[in-house]
């Protein structure tokens, strides 16, 4: 089955600075790649997502790049704010098989953004 | 938020005690799926449910059960099998396959936190 690997588990960043987190994936056959934002006691909720007929994607200060060949994904986010501070997940998954649906995730990245 | 909803928030039982969580979406969804969150880990796919009357185990399926009668509910029962069954439950619904240009984000529900002793 799919294996994501996501890191790092923790990043702290001044206000203003990029962030970036990276995952890869074991699966070739996967070809949809989401990102979560989960915030202390909320749900998690999508903040970008790529397919693998992508490169890269961006909407404003975020972006994700994707790298087919070496398996890896990457969230980009620029300028970050104190509001950005959350748990970040990485999934993938193989649309169109029989398995359709089934994500899986990376273990999390905790962001904290310094005022 | 709305549009999934998940009951209770917190539920406490004692140990060798079935439960069940709820799950309901009127997102007009085909597929759900349970989640199992601990501390410091990723989701983990409990299981998944493509379509009514049909159900797949996921990544962790031993000490639970799902049933799926109707589009929009999809509970589950923690066994007494599970070994470990203190965690954040997260329910999850999309579409379930509308082309290349459609959207597969998962909705999640806020959760369900059990604990038992």
């Amino acid at each position: 089955g799919e294996n994501v690997e996501q890191h790092p588990s923790t990043l702290s960043v001044q206000e203003g600075d990029s962030a970036v987190i990276k995952c890869t994936y074991s699966d070739s056959a996967s070809n949809y790649f989401p990102w979560y934002k989960q915030e202390l006691g909320k749900r998690p909720q999508l903040i970008i997502d790529i397919r693998s007929n992508v490169g890269e994607k961006k909407d404003q200060r975020i972006a994700v790049t994707l790298n087919k060949t070496a398996k890896h994904f990457s969230l980009h986010i620029t300028e970050t704010q104190p509001e950005d501070s959350a748990v970040y997940f990485c999934a993938a998954s193989a649309w169109g098989g029989t398995s359709y649906g089934k994500l899986t995730f990376g273990q999390g990245t905790i962001l904290t953004v310094h005022p | 938020d709305g549009g999934i909803t998940q009951s209770p928030k917190y539920l406490f039982r004692k140990e060798g005690q079935n439960v069940t969580l709820s799950c309901e979406q009127n997102l007009n969804h085909d597929a759900m799926y349970w989640y199992r969150q601990d501390p410091g880990q990723g989701l983990r796919l409990i299981y998944y449910s493509q379509i009514v009357n049909d159900f797949q185990k996921g990544d962790i399926a031993e000490g639970y059960s799902v049933s799926r009668e109707k589009k929009e509910s999809f509970p589950l029962t923690v066994t007494s099998a599970q070994k470990n069954p203190t965690a954040f439950y997260l329910c999850a619904s999309s579409i379930r396959w509308g082309g290349l240009a459609s959207s597969y984000e998962q909705y999640f529900g806020p959760g369900t936190r059990l604990t038992v002793t």
